[in-house]
């Protein structure tokens, strides 16, 4: 089985300062790694997601995330975020034979002037 | 396309009511699920398929049921609604197992009095 765990519940950042959101997840198999982010009301989108390759990966919105496999770690960085980017993030994990994602709790992104 | 649908937007039932959240997506994808989120605890696989007529469970299945008669649709229902059902569900569709990226409905907000 695989599990993620999000190490914040919650981080506060000033506008146009970086950010990292952590996520460490374990698994006894290969797995794919994704991050999704949840405005205010709404359903969950892709941000960007890791299959193979290269182990950094942009995604949508100016994020980025680093796969390290030795520290089990998929963090998701942006160099400097807006207020738009206050939101729910998930980061989520899914063997190559899985079916359905196994999601983290969540970390809140609050982006204040 | 629409992308995935669920109806209603809103629900608020009785304890001991019974009722069916309606999902459909129009992309053709063989993977649906049905999650629900609740505060601090992320999303959490209720069921999911794989295909017409392939269903199994996920992490807390206890008190819904699901059947998958089409590609296009993946109704859950509440048998007997307890307040500990009270929550926000999401569906979700992908066309392939493991490194699709996941599309979500829009959720439905239940409230179990």
């Amino acid at each position: 089985a695989q599990s993620v765990t999000q190490l914040d519940s919650q981080v506060p950042v000033f506008e146009e300062a970086p950010v990292e959101l952590r996520c460490n997840y374990s698994s006894s198999v290969s797995v794919y790694l994704f991050w999704y982010v949840q405005y205010p009301n709404q359903g969950l989108q892709l941000l960007l997601k890791y299959l193979s390759g290269s182990t950094l990966v942009k995604g949508i919105n100016g994020f980025e995330a680093e796969f390290n496999k030795s520290q089990t770690s998929f963090h998701l960085r942006k160099p400097s975020v807006h207020i738009s980017d206050t939101a729910e993030y998930f980061c989520a994990v899914v063997s190559n034979s899985g079916y359905a994602l196994n999601f983290g709790k969540g970390t809140s992104l609050l982006v204040t002037p | 396309n629409a992308g995935v649908t669920q109806t209603p937007k809103f629900q608020v039932l009785k304890t001991g009511q019974s009722m069916t959240l309606q999902c459909a997506q129009d992309m053709n994808h063989e993977y649906m699920s049905w999650y629900r989120q609740d505060p601090g605890m992320g999303l959490r696989l209720i069921h999911y398929s794989v295909g017409a007529g392939i269903t199994d469970q996920g992490e807390v299945p206890n008190g819904y049921n699901v059947s998958r008669s089409t590609t296009e649709d993946f109704p859950l229902r509440l048998l007997s609604a307890a307040p500990s059902q009270t929550s926000v569900y999401f569906c979700a569709s992908n066309r392939l197992a493991g490194t699709d990226t996941q599309y979500f409905g829009p959720g439905t907000r239940l409230t179990v009095l």
